[in-house]
């Protein structure tokens, strides 16, 4: 069964933290992406890689960066967290050759007081 | 104009009722489509691809209008457990990124 993982269910931060979220797939996928999902507004890319070590912004990167030192795992990092970052962020991966067919994570609700 | 967009609903359905869902997109350059399901506090998963002929699987059956730009995904007899939001998805053939419309909420009433 492929799995996406990621590190918390749950997070609360104060302004200002530098957070970190991970994620991590078992399906040898090039692609990982990474997404805010907030109401009214869907699922909004983030950052995506398509290799180790290569990143590429999404929609939405202002304040947000990421890490790929690994295949199976990518990182978001918010470096001085802020209200208007308390959402939903959901990991997916795919394989380049489904590239329609991504596999998500089951979500971290981050949450910044 | 949002590149994908969906009538973010609710449809509230009677079990049995069939019922469809639109979406548009913007750019013509889209290669292919998708409609995505996403339980409530869950992670979205693939429902099934649209291919240009139109396809079925079961109850479900998903059509594609190039020409239009727009992508449809017909429920017939709903069950309860349909009730989800449904995410219309395009890849513009961007190396794997998907554009996700905001999706439409379906709820199916005993």
């Amino acid at each position: 069964d492929v799995k996406v993982t990621q590190s918390s269910r749950y997070l609360v931060k104060r302004t200002g933290e530098k957070v970190f979220l991970e994620c991590v797939q078992d399906m040898d996928h090039e692609n990982m992406f990474w997404y805010r999902q907030d109401p009214g507004l869907g699922l909004r890319l983030i950052y995506f890689s398509y290799d180790v070590k290569m990143k590429e912004k999404g929609d939405i990167p202002e304040g947000y960066s990421v890490s790929r030192e690994k295949k199976e795992r990518f990182s978001l990092i918010l470096e001085s967290a802020s209200t208007n970052q308390t959402s939903m962020y959901l990991c997916a991966s795919s394989d380049p050759g489904l590239a329609g067919e991504q596999y998500f994570g089951p979500g971290t609700r981050l949450t910044v007081t | 104009r949002k590149e994908v967009e969906q009538d973010p609903g609710p449809f509230n359905v009677p079990e049995g009722a069939t019922v469809a869902f639109n979406c548009t997109y913007s750019n013509s350059a889209s290669q292919s489509f998708f409609w995505y399901r996403q339980d409530c506090r869950k992670e979205p998963k693939l429902l099934m691809s649209v291919y240009s002929s139109g396809n079925e699987d079961g109850r479900f059956t998903a059509q594609l209008n190039r020409a239009s730009q727009y992508i449809s995904l017909l429920i017939r007899d709903s069950k309860l457990s349909d009730s989800a939001t449904y995410l219309c998805v395009v890849d513009y053939n961007q190396g794997g990124k998907l554009i996700f419309g905001q999706g439409t909420e379906l709820s199916v009433k005993p």
